[in-house]
């Protein structure tokens, strides 16, 4: 069951530090979402990404924050200089063509809390 | 700018119930209109989706109703079972805007036995 692979599940850091997270689409999924989900809240879209092209980042913080999807391998989400408010669960979706007809495959998240 | 509001936050029914969801959304140019059902520790799953051009879909025990005019949607899940105990979230998108989803902030769904 090839579905949307991240990784890792849980990622534990310290204030000021990175944190990487790292997504595999389905296969034959070329388009790569990152959603953010607060506690008690709906998720909240970050970035959108085809290969080696960011699309639109309109939800992206402006700082410390970036995305990439390379060529090969899988898409990463990172966070530089990570502060508390960052915890979160990050899920990334894929999709197999654009438009929003084409319906996204979430994975099981990472959960980033930050100590 | 809350753009999909859905309520109720929680909801308990009966085993055998009607558990219904609502969502209303703000921005006219939204042209899908999905529902997502997310168990503890897992990614959201699509569970039925609607256009705007249709007034209800159905899936087994899951109904979605639109209503463009008052720009709102709802989900039902006839005979609720137990298993259906998780957390739903309505979502919308537009075309234009290559898929990214707009979410509500997800009802709280318990069905007892």
């Amino acid at each position: 069951n090839a579905g949307v692979m991240q990784n890792p599940r849980h990622l534990v850091r310290r204030r000021g530090q990175e944190a990487r997270l790292r997504c595999s689409p389905m296969k034959g999924h070329s388009h790569v979402y990152w959603y953010r989900q607060l506690p008690e809240e709906g998720l909240k879209f970050m970035v959108y990404l085809q290969k080696e092209n960011i699309i639109d980042e309109s939800g992206m913080p402006k700082e410390r924050f970036s995305a990439e999807f390379p060529k090969e391998g899988p898409s990463i989400l990172r966070i530089q200089q990570v502060v508390r408010g960052d915890s979160a669960a990050y899920f990334c979706a894929s999709s197999p063509l654009q438009g929003s007809n084409q319906p996204q495959h979430f994975g099981d998240g990472t959960r980033l809390s930050i100590l | 700018q809350q753009q999909v509001k859905q309520s109720p936050q929680s909801l308990i029914v009966q085993k055998g119930g009607i558990s219904i969801i609502n969502c209303a959304y703000e921005n006219t140019a939204f042209d899908y209109f999905p529902w997502y059902q997310q168990f503890p520790g897992k990614g959201p799953a699509l569970l039925i989706a609607i256009r705007p051009d249709v007034s209800e879909k159905k899936e087994g025990r899951f109904t979605i109703s639109f209503n463009k005019s008052a720009k709102q949607f709802s989900l039902h899940i006839m005979d609720s079972q137990p298993g259906d105990s998780a957390t739903y979230f309505c979502a919308a998108s537009i075309n234009a805007n290559a898929g990214k989803s707009t979410f509500g902030d997800g009802t709280t769904l318990t069905v007892k036995p």
